[in-house]
């Protein structure tokens, strides 16, 4: 079964530009969920999809946004960038059900921001 | 709200035994998590508590005491390829895939 993959695994964009992930679960899996992780702050949710329906969504401002299709495929957008949102993002996938379910993490998309 | 607490760095020899505590406040508990995330890899699943208790996975163990809200990960006859960043993740009670994760424990093993 192959795994969680993310593209592009390696981004570099300026301040003020917008950004698109792209994350494809484990075939099966419905729950998307993201992931911010910064050598300051850890590993830090942004949100999760279910079904095509936002079910969750983390602390962070409304530049960081996101959606799910009917495949589960998922992207997240991030609008007018700041230097801040340097970081590597990851995606993680579970299901096929409500839970419980351990989450298993793509490679992840390393954004540098400059 | 949620509050985890893992040490910062753990230093161990290899064929050693390291134990990893992990403490935690929640208002709703739903289990608790343990990945593993070697440097500049996505983290992996280790092991899954949701009962009181000691609970073996070959070379690594989980504990929980939902109690004294603490857990440990309990890693046995060490190897270089354990060294790795050690994380703590609580899931909410409204979702299993909104985790909040502790800062992670980084256990370097050496020969």
């Amino acid at each position: 079964k192959a795994g969680v993959t993310q593209t592009p695994r390696y981004l570099i964009k300026t301040r003020g530009q917008q950004v698109t992930l792209s994350c494809s679960p484990i075939s099966g899996h419905r729950s998307v969920s993201w992931y911010q992780q910064t050598p300051g702050q850890g590993l830090q949710f942004l949100f999760e999809y279910f079904s095509e329906t936002q079910r969750n969504k983390g602390n962070f401002p409304g530049r960081f946004s996101g959606r799910q299709f009917s495949n589960s495929r998922s992207e997240m957008n991030v609008s007018t960038l700041e230097l801040g949102d340097s970081a590597l993002y990851l995606c993680a996938s579970s299901g096929p059900g409500q839970g419980p379910y351990e989450q298993y993490f793509g490679p992840g998309t390393r954004l540098t921001v400059t | 709200g949620q509050n985890i607490d893992q040490p910062t760095e753990m230093t161990a020899t290899e064929g050693a035994i390291v134990q990893i505590n992990c403490t935690y406040q929640t208002s709703g508990f739903n289990g608790l998590f343990w990945y593993q995330q070697h440097a500049g890899e996505a983290p992996t699943f280790l092991s899954y508590n949701v009962l009181d208790g000691l609970e073996e996975k070959g070379r690594f163990s989980s504990f929980l005491s939902r109690s004294k809200g603490y857990s440990y990960l309990l890693l046995k006859e060490l190897q270089m390829k354990d060294s790795a960043s050690y994380l703590c993740a609580l899931p909410t009670t409204d979702s299993w895939g909104k985790l909040q994760f502790g800062a992670g424990t980084q256990v370097v093993v050496t020969p």
